[in-house]
């Protein structure tokens, strides 16, 4: 079974600029599968952050942004606020109505 | 926009059965699917299965699948998540979510119902 990939952990200083990437642990990412990403405190939902690679959802700062970068979908924060420190997570759509979740990248802004 | 409230935290004992719900308002399109996700103490996201209320038809995991009941009542908007004979590895929280029109994006989110399960 594809495993989807994400960094367990990341470090950005304030104001920064930080990438996370959602991985395939086979094969190529693309705007076929749909990716998105949520943001994620502890005891929360979810937060919907970016869906169908790079619209940003209704309220979402625009310092989020998603993309392609390579055979990965990514995350970028530009210009990270403390407020940012949480979790991310990304799911993929893997054909035949199933998706999966990638294990989460906990940022930490230092 | 659709808002999706989830009943109540349960206290089960192994063996026991149980059925939470998620109740969407708002823009209540019929064509939407409900989809579940669990979240176990202290880990990430897992996708269990979606269900298309207009006609129940579902769709699992292959993790989830046999573990688990998806049910919906399109005259209430309602989905369900339901299991027969609960094991203190069915603990974690449990989240609802609704994607957008076109199926593929998951974008509303129910509040979470934390399930425990414990002798």
């Amino acid at each position: 079974q594809t495993v989807v990939t994400q960094e367990p952990s990341f470090s950005v200083s304030p104001g920064g600029t930080v990438t996370l990437t959602c991985g395939l642990s086979s094969g190529s990412v693309s705007t076929s599968y749909y990716p998105s990403w949520y943001q994620q405190t502890p005891g929360q939902a979810p937060r919907t952050l970016i869906y169908s690679t790079n619209t940003r959802s209704s309220g979402v700062p625009d310092r989020f942004s998603g993309s392609i970068l390579g055979n990965k979908a990514a995350l970028t924060i530009t210009g990270a606020q403390a407020e940012d420190e949480c979790h991310y997570y990304c799911v993929l759509y893997m054909g035949g109505a199933l998706w999966v979740f990638g294990g989460g990248t906990k940022l930490t802004v230092l | 926009e659709v808002r999706l409230v989830q009943s109540g935290p349960e206290m089960k004992k192994p063996g026991e059965s149980l059925t939470i719900s998620c109740k969407a308002s708002g823009d209540t399109f019929t064509g939407y699917y409900f989809a579940w996700v669990r979240q176990m103490p202290g880990k990430g996201l897992e996708w269990m299965g979606r269900i298309d209320p207009s006609d129940s038809y579902t769709n699992y995991s292959p993790s989830f699948r046999g573990h688990v009941t998806i049910s919906a009542d399109k005259s209430i908007t309602t989905a369900y998540l339901q299991w027969s004979s609960l094991k203190a590895s069915d603990t974690a929280i449990y989240f609802c979510a609704r994607p957008t029109r076109d199926g593929y994006n998951y974008v509303s989110w129910g509040q979470g119902t934390l399930v425990t399960v414990s002798s």
